[in-house]
């Protein structure tokens, strides 16, 4: 039972590049959600998607794009990474918006 | 708009009680709830109270809800080194669509 897996664990980018962070449960779940999480700033909302075909903006969408691509996957893009992106990035899912799963996170460090 | 604060830092010794305090701004909201995150790992619900009740007990968890002072407590008796985690306290946005989460309060529990 895998729940929310989210790839890579662990990722380095140099300023500029892009890249996408993957997503995917297999609850059956309609929402699903991005948040990334700073030391001392908890967990802030970049993008969520209430159901296959739809996203919304968060708190802190700027820098950052979201694919629904289909029920199980979630993914978020950054298309030119800046150091100001540093973060550990989750993504989560639920079948109602308060009782999320999230995953492990991943590490993203931006030089 | 919506914003829950909590203290960052609580230190208790093997136990103890700890007490982790949240106060948050939307009064509509229905819910309350407390995730809990260990260290490399993503959030998990840890429990929740509806806003019409003052308490909530599960087990050595109680969670303690003044309505009037829109303050939230989550009281974890006989405190283990097991415990030491990050708990954040969480509502629902306005349009009910997605968590917003406190900055975290850091437990260290110590022997």
């Amino acid at each position: 039972n895998a729940g929310v897996t989210q790839t890579p664990k662990f990722q380095v980018l140099k300023t500029g590049q892009s890249m996408t962070l993957q997503c995917a449960q297999d609850m059956n779940h309609n929402s699903m959600y991005w948040y990334r999480q700073d030391p001392g700033m908890g967990l802030r909302l970049i993008y969520y998607s209430a159901s296959e075909g739809t996203t919304d903006k968060g708190e802190v969408p700027n820098g950052y794009n979201v694919s629904r691509l289909n029920k199980r996957e979630f993914s978020l893009r950054l298309e030119s990474a800046a150091p100001s992106q540093t973060s550990v990035y989750f993504c989560a899912s639920s079948k109602r918006p308060d009782e999320a799963f999230f995953g492990q996170g991943t590490r993203l460090t931006v030089v | 708009g919506e914003d829950v604060e909590q203290s960052l830092f609580l230190s208790v010794r093997e136990g103890d009680s700890s007490v982790i305090n949240c106060t948050y701004t939307d009064s509509s909201s229905t819910y309350l709830y407390w995730y809990k995150q260990e260290p490399g790992a993503g959030l998990q619900l840890l429990t929740y109270i509806f806003s019409n009740m003052d308490m909530k007990q599960d087990q050595r968890l109680t969670v303690l809800l003044n309505k009037k002072d829109k303050h939230l407590s989550l009281r974890i008796a006989d405190t283990q080194t097991g415990d030491s985690a990050i708990y954040f306290c969480a509502e629902l946005n306005q349009a009910g669509t997605a968590l917003i989460f406190g900055k975290g309060t850091t437990l260290s529990v110590s022997s």
